[in-house]
């Protein structure tokens, strides 16, 4: 079945490091996955994407690498900051291509 | 407005009731999707509109769930008999393309419904 997943539920950094937050997903998932950021009382925020013809990319503070033969993504933040606390989820797309699958989501914490 | 508005923000319910969640989507925006979060969790898929048709509804949980979008904008997630376990927050997200979930999708803040 379309399964996403993350490695750890909670992630705590020092602000300044660079956070890392690791996602693997099944088989069956979507060659097009989406990195969320939610913080508490709001609705999930888009970060960043990556196509499945597509290793790395990058952003403003924010690297996706995808790595197809171990079918796993990683989101990394470079300089974390406090406002960078917040859950954030992987998500991938259904095989009807109608919906997002999210994973639970890793907690990152921030401390300056 | 610029975002995605969900409304009421909070809910409370008595089991047993009927409420209705209502999504405003972004103006425009052909895709329309809702999710269910569960404390703790990610969001879970309920069902997908493109314009006023509702091409997926694979993600209600029973046929207590009903969601429509009946003019391709507003839409009303409409939950009947209410039971604890519904207790969640619904989250619309509406998308530009027509190419559903393949866009970026934005999220509103979530309407957070509690079965008493």
């Amino acid at each position: 079945g379309e399964s996403v997943g993350l490695h750890l539920p909670t992630l705590s950094v020092q602000e300044g490091d660079n956070s890392i937050i690791n996602c693997a997903y099944s088989n069956s998932a979507s060659d097009y996955f989406i990195w969320y950021k939610q913080e508490s009382g709001k609705g999930p925020q888009f970060i960043i994407d990556i196509r499945s013809n597509m290793d790395k990319r990058q952003g403003q503070r924010v690297t996706v690498l995808l790595n197809k033969t171990v079918k796993h993504l990683s989101l990394q933040i470079a300089a974390t900051q406090p406002g960078d606390s917040a859950v954030y989820f992987c998500a991938g797309i259904n095989q009807a291509g109608t919906a997002l699958i999210f994973g639970k989501g890793t907690t990152l914490s921030v401390s300056s | 407005g610029a975002g995605v508005s969900q409304s009421p923000r909070y809910k409370v319910a008595k089991r047993g009731q009927d409420v209705a969640l209502r999504c405003d989507p972004i103006s425009g925006h052909v895709s329309l999707f809702w999710y269910q979060q569960a404390l703790g969790q990610g969001p879970e898929f309920l069902t997908y509109f493109q314009n006023e048709a509702q091409l997926d509804k694979s993600g209600l949980p029973s046929d207590r769930f009903f969601a429509e979008r009946p003019e391709g904008s507003v839409s009303t997630l409409k939950i009947q008999r209410t039971q604890q376990e519904d207790s969640a927050v619904y989250l619309c997200a509406s998308s530009l393309f027509l190419t559903g979930a393949n866009t970026e999708a934005f999220f509103g803040q979530g309407t957070r419904l509690t079965v008493v």
